[in-house]
């Protein structure tokens, strides 16, 4: 079956960076996208960005330009998402999806990353 | 990217049916076929229950039904049941040479 499995929680201080890692198994992995989705405390999603596995091609919210990193490992089907200078307005819980085209139909379990001094 | 607007609340008794509204622009609901709608229970991660507006996952069950016009769209929950009783969230397509997309505001669901 189709599984996404994000690692760990996470605590940073304002400035630092984090990374966060998506295994994927149970389809075959260059053949679907991989997208990146935020939720802060009682808030909506918010997308970040995504990456195709495929041939490496990623596409980042303009807010998150400069920031925001997506990687793959294919060897290990694992996608990686770096986030640097975090502020305490990053504070979210980080959800990797399965992205066939223009929908997200398996979702990780989330990643809570906090920022605080 | 603004978020698209839905509604902070709905409810309905059991059995009967709620209608949340999601409205985007002409970059994105109106542009697209691509409307997708979540649903997210408490300390869960979002469940795709529609998609291109109107199709369902095999596992979801056809109470749940999609629609859209103009810059709306629209998701209906028939037959309410408690287990509906959780946050539900639209998503569009909004970038034909970027791969943007954009959620709603969400609307959380009371089952009375």
């Amino acid at each position: 079956q189709v599984q996404l499995v994000q690692s760990g929680t996470e605590v940073k201080k304002p400035g630092a960076s984090v990374n966060v890692s998506c295994k994927a198994s149970g389809y075959p992995f260059k053949s679907y996208g991989v997208t990146w989705v935020r939720q802060a405390p009682g808030q909506g999603p918010e997308w970040l960005g995504s990456i195709s596995p495929y041939n490496g091609n990623t596409y980042y919210a303009q807010k998150f330009q400069g920031r925001l990193t997506l990687t793959t490992d294919t060897s290990t089907t694992t996608v990686f998402m770096e986030l640097r200078s975090l502020r305490s307005d990053d504070t979210a819980i980080y959800f990797c999806a399965r992205l066939p085209p223009r929908r997200f139909d398996y979702w990780g379990q989330g990643t809570l990353v906090t920022v605080s001094s | 990217q603004s978020a698209l607007t839905q509604p902070p609340s709905a409810s309905g008794s059991p059995g009967q049916s709620v209608t949340i509204s999601c409205t985007g622009t002409s970059n994105d609901i109106g542009a697209y076929k691509y409307v997708s709608w979540y649903q997210q229970h408490p300390g869960k991660a979002p469940k795709l229950l529609l998609y291109e507006v109107t199709k369902r996952p095999s596992e979801v069950p056809d109470r749940f039904s999609g629609s859209k016009s103009g810059n709306t769209a629209s998701l209906t929950v028939s037959g309410l049941q408690a287990e509906d009783e959780a946050a539900y969230y639209c998503s569009s397509y909004a970038g034909l040479n970027n791969f943007h997309y954009v959620f709603g505001t969400g609307t959380t669901v009371t089952v009375l």
